[in-house]
């Protein structure tokens, strides 16, 4: 069975200080791993994704995540972060093409201070 | 932490079909969500509420609709089903920004 631990509950961070949220995942095989994030009163948002190919992937509003196969990771960062950033990240990982199965992590709640 | 039931877990049915997925939590949150999922890709918002009597459209557009007249269900309803409505459905709720999901329901049309 797949699973995924995000060992952080909660961070801070001032603002224009670099991000990194952790995400360590359980699987067999190659997983397809993403990276939400959820907005106070908003739906979850997809950062990005990684399903292949180059380990490093570009997502939205300045985020990336690396995917190390070793280290079963997939840790999202922001060299700068913005006060908007503030709210609640969710890494997930799919089982792959052809597969319903997502779990998603616990959350990271990220707080940004002036 | 909330409790997010969704029934049935696997449904096949025929075209042309009515069908209403059913989502009930136990933890009294205001703010619902239907997403739909496509095998190995990412969810979609397709459905949201922010309490009784509030429904609103996601990101993505769909034939299904919702209603919210409790707080603890918000079941979606395909009025004809079709096979382009085959997928998952996962339903979740969010308080204080943290989110909880539901097991999700696969839907087959045949």
């Amino acid at each position: 069975a797949q699973s995924v631990t995000q060992p952080d509950i909660h961070i801070t961070v001032s603002e224009g200080a670099s991000l990194e949220l952790r995400c360590n995942y359980s699987y067999g095989a190659t997983p397809y791993l993403f990276w939400y994030v959820q907005s106070p009163g908003q739906g979850l948002q997809l950062l990005l994704k990684y399903f292949s190919g180059d380990t490093l992937v570009q997502g939205i509003k300045g985020f990336e995540a690396e995917f190390k196969r070793s280290q079963s990771s997939f840790n999202l960062r922001k060299p700068s972060v913005h006060w908007s950033d503030a709210a609640e990240y969710f890494c997930a990982v799919g089982a792959g093409a052809g597969s319903y199965q997502l779990t998603f992590g616990k959350g990271t709640k990220l707080s940004v201070i002036p | 932490e909330a409790d997010i039931y969704q029934t049935p877990r696997y449904l096949v049915i025929g075209t042309g079909k009515k069908i209403t997925l059913e989502c009930s939590q136990t933890m009294g949150h205001d703010k619902m969500y239907w997403y739909q999922q496509d095998p190995g890709m990412e969810l979609h918002l397709i459905h949201y509420s922010y309490g009784v009597n509030s429904t609103e459209k996601g990101d993505l557009s769909s034939e299904s609709t919702v209603s919210r007249i409790r707080t603890e269900h918000f079941p979606l309803t395909l009025e004809s089903a079709r096979p382009s409505h085959t997928s998952q459905y996962l339903c979740a709720t969010s308080q204080g920004g943290k989110a909880f999901f539901g097991q999700g329901t696969r839907l087959t049309v045949v």
